[in-house]
């Protein structure tokens, strides 16, 4: 299996501007995390779902943050309109039981 | 409130020495840790783990112990490559294939 599989690895925008990252997890697995990881707060689950639904979003931080898992083969996270403060690395993740398993990450930079 | 912590943000080893990385924790309904180790601009990647049920689990040069009664694991490295230059970060589970938490990581730096 290639592993969990996330594009883009790199995301320059301005602010204000629409950012979409994509994640495709390992297949079988059916759950999938998205977390932020940033140097003040560390690695920061922000969203995850069980079977394409989502269980739990309030590590979301704002409405201008959404997710979505439309099939078990990918999702996506949306952050509509971006800010400077949410430049950071995002990973998502994947995992059938406890042990998660990380895609390689979107470091995201907003001008 | 942390309830995973890692109170050491750094530790510089030897190369041949041992390396032991700790890791707090404040709720007693985790019943599942592990440790990640994660170098630059990769995603985290997956150690080692123990079952609450256990205080001891071995995989190679790899070790984590828990103590329960001191809601305390450590991980050990022996002996230490530096190749092990990385940041490791423990996580906690308290139900099976959900959220996991994390510590803040510990750079590890091991020298040649």
């Amino acid at each position: 299996d290639a592993g969990v599989i996330q594009s883009p690895r790199h995301e320059v925008t301005e602010m204000g501007q629409e950012v979409t990252l994509r994640c495709k997890p390992i297949s079988g697995h059916d759950y999938l995390f998205w977390y932020r990881q940033t140097m003040m707060r560390g690695l920061e689950l922000l969203i995850y779902f069980n079977n394409n639904v989502p269980i739990d979003d309030s590590g979301m931080p704002e409405d201008r943050f959404s997710a979505k898992m439309p099939n078990a083969s990918f999702s996506t996270l949306k952050i509509q309109p971006s800010e400077p403060r949410d430049s950071a690395v995002y990973f998502c993740a994947s995992s059938k039981k406890n042990i998660q398993y990380f895609g390689a990450g979107t470091r995201l930079s907003v001008l | 409130d942390q309830q995973v912590k890692q109170n050491s943000p750094s530790l510089s080893v030897q190369e041949g020495r041992i390396s032991i990385l700790n890791c707090d924790y404040t709720n007693s309904m985790f019943d599942y840790f592990l440790w990640y180790k994660k170098y630059p601009a990769e995603g985290p990647t997956f150690l080692i783990s123990i079952s609450s049920i256990k205080d001891k689990n071995e995989d190679g040069r790899f070790t984590v112990f828990l103590n329960k009664s001191a809601k305390h694991l450590s991980l050990h490295i022996v002996p230490s490559q530096p190749g092990d230059s990385a940041v490791y970060f423990c996580a906690a589970s308290g139900t099976s294939g959900g959220k996991l938490i994390f510590g803040q990581g510990t750079e590890l730096s091991v020298k040649p």
